[in-house]
């Protein structure tokens, strides 16, 4: 069965310093991985994607990713923090284990960044 | 607007009464998905729509939940009875499926129903 594991559920950083937030999925087949954005109030905005091509992924306000099949993960980096960036983040695993494709999402990672 | 829309965006509801919620997908979009978050959690998958066909609904929807998707364009999410632990945020999402391959593309959210249960 596919789902997703995200390490920490909260992560404080300093402005101007590098994000790291990290995910672990399971997944029977090739499946795609999404890393979604929730600002308070606000709807999921889809960060990133990886969909089986560069493993490598960049996304929006200088997020990316890296798709590492021998360890499972799917950690999203961003190399200076930004006070815009706090918000809840959750890490996504979507394939056809049960026939449908259904998106799995994890817990959530909170991000804070102080000034 | 072109994006996911739902409504109505807040609805307040005392214990036992029947709620309804609507979604209109992205028009070009065959499908649709509906989801529940509670505070603190991610979103937890209740039902799935390809056109106008149900095919996956999770064990979190119980009897008293009814979707349905007329004719493959917006959709409906119906509580019947509500009771307190319905309260959450509805959400509803929808995307393009591709012909070939296992893998999947994005999907869209909208910006959900918070239900409240007094």
């Amino acid at each position: 069965a596919q789902s997703v594991t995200q390490l920490d559920s909260h992560v404080s950083v300093s402005e101007g310093t590098p994000v790291l937030l990290r995910c672990n999925y399971s997944s029977s087949y090739s499946p795609s991985l999404f890393w979604y954005v929730q600002h308070p109030n606000k709807g999921l905005q889809l960060l990133l994607k990886y969909t089986s091509a560069a493993t490598l992924v960049k996304g929006i306000n200088g997020f990316e990713a890296e798709f590492k099949k021998s360890e499972t993960s799917f950690h999203l980096t961003k190399p200076s923090a930004h006070m815009s960036d706090a918000a809840e983040y959750f890490c996504v695993v979507s394939d056809r284990t049960s026939g449908t494709y259904k998106y799995i999402f994890g817990t959530g990672t909170r991000l804070k960044v102080l000034a | 607007d072109t994006g996911v829309s739902q409504n109505p965006r807040h609805k307040i509801t005392k214990r036992g009464q029947n709620v309804t919620f609507r979604c209109d997908p992205i028009s070009e979009h065959n499908r649709l998905y509906w989801y529940r978050q509670t505070l603190g959690q991610g979103p937890e998958f209740l039902t799935y729509f390809q056109n106008e066909a149900q095919l996956e609904k999770s064990r979190l929807l119980s009897d008293r939940f009814s979707a349905e998707r007329p004719k493959g364009s917006f959709s409906t999410l119906e509580i019947q009875r509500t009771e307190q632990g319905d309260s959450a945020m509805y959400l509803c999402a929808s995307s393009l499926s591709l012909t070939t391959g296992r893998t999947n593309t994005e999907a869209f959210f909208g910006q959900g129903t918070r239900l409240t249960v007094v």
